[in-house]
């Protein structure tokens, strides 16, 4: 039983142009959802989060876009660089509802930036 | 600032010998959490410690799995008579405080391959 869904496996985009990762997920109690990028052969690098109380964070190149009614968030990255090619997972909690203290994961969503 | 460290990068075991997997949370970090990532699949959470204490281990299969986070030392993920299933990477994460608004860092992981 998936919570955290990420349906696209891969996506390619131009260098220069906007790459958008999406997400959805199942477990309304989920509070805190995360970006996080992986490189083969290394750990998962934080990215980006954002509360259930807002809509959008922006960090840089960086934007989530939550929509809590749709249960789907996503991840803008503009411009797409070279460097950003890598897995992106997204991730949820619900420390606040009582469930699991840890992060729910999706599979992942691997981001080819194309020159 | 030396971020969270696991060791060994790479353990190749056995069927029925011990696992060991072990990880030093960044400084100034007293929150553990343990994932594991088989091929394909997102991470899935496992155990969750604080310092001499096991918070929440709903993740943890129920039997040959166990984990430690002693007041010295790093935290320990023992997995005792492996079997082929349990090939994975493991990766452990620390966080400062564990609220719910607190990142998580990842380690580089530990790769385990049981033959």
């Amino acid at each position: 039983d998936q919570q955290v869904k990420q349906n696209s496996p891969s996506l390619s985009v131009q260098e220069g142009r906007i790459s958008i990762l999406n997400c959805d997920y199942t477990n309304s109690m989920f509070d805190y959802f995360l970006w996080y990028k992986k490189y083969p052969a290394e750990g998962p690098t934080f990215l980006i989060s954002i509360s259930s109380i807002k809509d959008k964070n922006e960090d840089g190149r960086f934007t989530v876009f939550l929509n809590k009614s749709a249960k789907h968030l996503s991840l803008h990255i503009v411009p797409s660089q070279p460097g950003d090619s890598a897995v992106y997972f997204c991730a949820a909690s619900d420390y606040s509802g009582g469930g699991a203290d840890g992060l729910t994961f999706g599979k992942g969503t691997h981001l080819i930036i194309q020159p | 600032n030396a971020g969270v460290m696991q060791n060994p990068r790479h353990l190749v075991r056995r069927r029925g010998q011990e696992a060991r997997l072990r990880c030093s949370p960044m400084k100034g970090h007293s929150h553990v959490y343990w994932y594991r990532q088989l091929p394909e699949e997102g991470l899935k959470f496992m155990v969750y410690l604080q310092k001499e204490n096991i918070i929440d281990e709903s993740g943890m299969p129920k039997e040959r799995f166990s984990a430690e986070f002693p007041k010295e030392g790093p935290s320990i993920l023992r997995i005792q008579q492996v079997v082929r299933g349990d090939s994975a990477a493991y990766f452990c994460a620390s966080s400062p405080v564990g609220t719910s608004t607190d990142t998580q860092y990842f380690g580089p992981g530990t790769r385990l391959t049981v033959l």
